[in-house]
């Protein structure tokens, strides 16, 4: 099973918006509305971000959006701030194995 | 809100095998999933498998079928991920996470389906 294909890289300056995408087999992203993100900041462990395509566990900024159109899966972030430059990965359920897939990750910086 | 604690960091020679622990405090253990992931110097997030403790049941990603092997105590709410025939490439900071959705052995998912808690990270380094 492939990962998932995200950029690289993006970079924002402070106050603006960005978005990463995350694509991949539309039996995965698409099929089941089970895709999260993940934010790591170096040397520490990810914090999820996203559940379920859209939703944000208690305690995440609601400057964090994240939204699916057939096999992409995209995470928003809204008015940039220092603190949010990270790596970035989305993750999917998938009906074979293995159970669950990352993307190869997203460095977001915040120029 | 539940805590997970992991061993610590592991030195270990080809060949050989690791063990890593991960101890829930302060919640639930048995009722979700836990998952192995890990990641190599550099390099993504990687899952490597995980252990339904309620039931018992583990699901191996296929790369690591064989080699693997997940396990969990509910008396001491700690689960454990034992990675075989060590090779270099296995060197990476080995995470465990809490992972929502999951509590039938059939592995069927439940929505919400997310890794919420995460252990701090053991370092694994296989060298000779």
């Amino acid at each position: 099973q492939s990962a998932l294909t995200q950029p690289a890289s993006v970079s924002g300056s402070p106050g603006q918006s960005i978005t990463i995408s995350c694509t991949g087999p539309s039996s995965d992203i698409g099929g089941y509305n089970f895709v999260s993100w993940y934010q790591q900041h170096p040397g520490n462990a990810p914090k999820l971000l996203i559940y379920d395509v859209g939703h944000r566990p208690s305690g995440v900024s609601n400057r964090f959006s994240a939204s699916e159109a057939g096999n992409t899966a995209s995470l928003t972030i809204s008015g940039l701030q220092a603190e949010d430059e990270a790596d970035y990965y989305c993750s999917s359920y998938t009906s074979s194995n293995p159970l669950l897939i990352f993307g190869g990750g997203t460095k977001l910086t915040v120029l | 809100q539940v805590q997970l604690v992991q061993s610590g960091p592991e030195v270990k020679k080809p060949g050989s095998s690791v063990k890593v622990s991960c101890k829930a405090f302060g919640g639930s253990f048995s009722n979700n999933a836990i998952s192995w992931v890990r990641q190599a110097p550099g390099q993504g997030l990687e899952w490597m498998g995980g252990i339904i403790p309620s039931v018992d049941t583990p699901n191996y990603a296929q790369k690591f079928q064989g080699r693997v092997t997940i396990t969990a105590d509910e008396f001491t709410s700690t689960a454990y991920m034992e990675l075989s025939s060590l090779r270099s490439e296995d060197t990476a900071v080995y995470y465990c996470a809490r992972l929502n959705g999951y509590s039938s052995s059939w592995w069927i998912p439940t929505p919400p389906i997310g890794m919420d808690v995460w252990g701090q990270g053991t370092t694994v380094t296989v060298s000779s």
